[in-house]
């Protein structure tokens, strides 16, 4: 079976500049998750959906952030304006009844973003 | 709110040794944790849970973690350490209805 599936995986883009990050999580399940994984702040939940409905978006760190889920197996984290601060790694995640919180989610491979 | 933390920042072992990497956690209520691995440039990848029952979990690649509750410890275990297990490894506890909340992390080094 087909993983989480991320893209690009590496992204360089000038301040200033609007990103796009892709995903499209397993087939099937119905929760996904947005992470930033940094050296300093480690991995941090950025936004939560779960049946495409955004359920908590407080680790949106600005307004710069968005995120949309327009159907079960597709999903997009834009910045916009992107500034170097946000420099970073960056993964999708999904999983089945994330709402017991007791299922393993699945991670893509991330994407390498860096800023200019 | 649920945490996790791992004391050791790295874990340096030969290979066909044992191989221990600890985590403790603060909860109130249940602790539902987890393990994960990630090689370099991957996501992570789930390794073991402890919802509830026997105290020894066993997961992938040969890992099991042994859940203490007197000692609030979750510490990953393999008998015999192998390079490709060289990695970084997260510890996790639920926190809420559907997050995880992750330990900073442990590096392991496996030489041969």
């Amino acid at each position: 079976d087909a993983g989480v599936i991320q893209s690009p995986r590496h992204e360089v883009t000038e301040m200033g500049q609007e990103v796009t990050l892709r995903c499209k999580p397993i087939s099937g399940h119905n929760s996904l998750f947005w992470y930033r994984q940094t050296m300093m702040r480690g991995l941090e939940l950025l936004i939560y959906f779960n049946n495409n409905v955004p359920i908590d978006d407080s680790g949106m760190p600005e307004d710069r952030f968005s995120a949309k889920m327009p159907n079960a197996s597709f999903s997009t984290l834009k910045i916009q304006p992107s500034e170097p601060r946000d420099s970073a790694v960056y993964f999708c995640a999904s999983s089945l009844g994330a709402g017991q919180g007791l299922q393993p989610q699945h991670f893509g491979d991330g994407t390498r973003l860096s800023i200019l | 709110a649920q945490s996790v933390a791992q004391p050791e920042d790295q874990v340096n072992v030969a290979e066909g040794n044992p191989l221990t990497v600890k985590c403790t956690y603060s909860v109130s209520g249940n602790p539902y944790l987890f393990w994960y691995v990630q090689y370099p440039n991957r996501g992570l990848q789930f390794l073991l849970k402890y919802i509830t029952g026997d105290n020894l979990v066993k997961g992938s690649y040969g890992f099991e973690a042994e859940f203490n509750k007197s000692q609030t410890s979750f510490h990953l275990k393999k008998p015999s350490a192998l390079v490709s297990d060289s990695a970084l490894y997260f510890c996790a506890v639920r926190d809420g209805d559907y997050k995880l909340s992750f330990g900073a992390g442990t590096t392991v080094t496996v030489r041969a």
